[in-house]
């Protein structure tokens, strides 16, 4: 079984300022890893995801984020945010080849002026 | 090519009542899974679908039902609705049952 914990519930930021949302993950086998993106009364939006290969992945919008296997990690970061990147970040786990995503409980992002 | 579409995308019902959600995969996609969203929380998975089979379950009560038409569209039914049912499902297709998933907007259900 997976498990996926986000550290912060919400991550207060100014305007071109870099940012670091925190995800750790627990599983016993090899895993899938994504970011997605949700805007208010919308759906999930795929960032970026991990299947294998080069763990620094980059994804939509200038995001990135880096597989951690020693540190069981997959932190998303952007090197400078505009206020549009307020919104609510989830990250997910699935067991390689499943596609059954295990949600963490959401990063809320805020932008500020 | 369209996206996954979800249908009502606002609901009322009364507890004790029946609801039945729709979703339309997107162009080329036989895979569908359904996602509980919770307010403030993050999405739990409910079941998935795979041409036409349930191809796996989460921690749901039977009460949770789902099916898929040959089309590959999906329905979500729920009976006996209870106050803790309000949340946002999410329909989300793929190309198969091991490729990435691609979410609709969502259907807001409130039970009151």
């Amino acid at each position: 079984a997976q498990s996926v914990t986000q550290l912060d519930s919400q991550v207060p930021v100014f305007e071109e300022a870099p940012v670091e949302l925190r995800c750790n993950y627990s599983s016993s086998v090899s895993v899938y890893l994504f970011w997605y993106v949700q805007y208010p009364n919308q759906g999930l939006q795929l960032l970026l995801k991990y299947l294998s290969g080069s763990t620094l992945v980059k994804g939509i919008n200038g995001f990135e984020a880096e597989f951690n296997k020693s540190q069981t990690s997959f932190h998303l970061r952007k090197p400078s945010v505009h206020i549009s990147d307020t919104a609510e970040y989830f990250c997910a786990v699935s067991g390689a080849g499943t596609y059954k995503y295990i949600f963490g409980t959401g990063t809320r992002l805020k932008v500020l002026a | 090519e369209t996206g996954v579409t979800q249908s009502p995308t606002h609901l009322i019902k009364t507890r004790g009542q029946q609801v039945t959600l729709r979703c339309s995969s997107q162009s080329g996609h036989n895979t569908v899974s359904w996602y509980q969203q919770a307010l403030g929380q993050g999405p739990q998975f409910i079941f998935q679908y795979y041409r036409e089979e349930e191809n796996g379950r989460g921690n749901f009560p039977p009460r949770f039902s789902g099916l898929q038409f040959p089309n590959y569209s999906s329905e979500l039914n729920v009976n006996a609705l209870e106050l803790d049912d309000s949340a946002l499902y999410l329909c989300a297709s793929s190309r198969d049952y091991n490729s990435p998933l691609h979410f609709g907007n969502g259907t807001r259900l409130t039970v009151t």
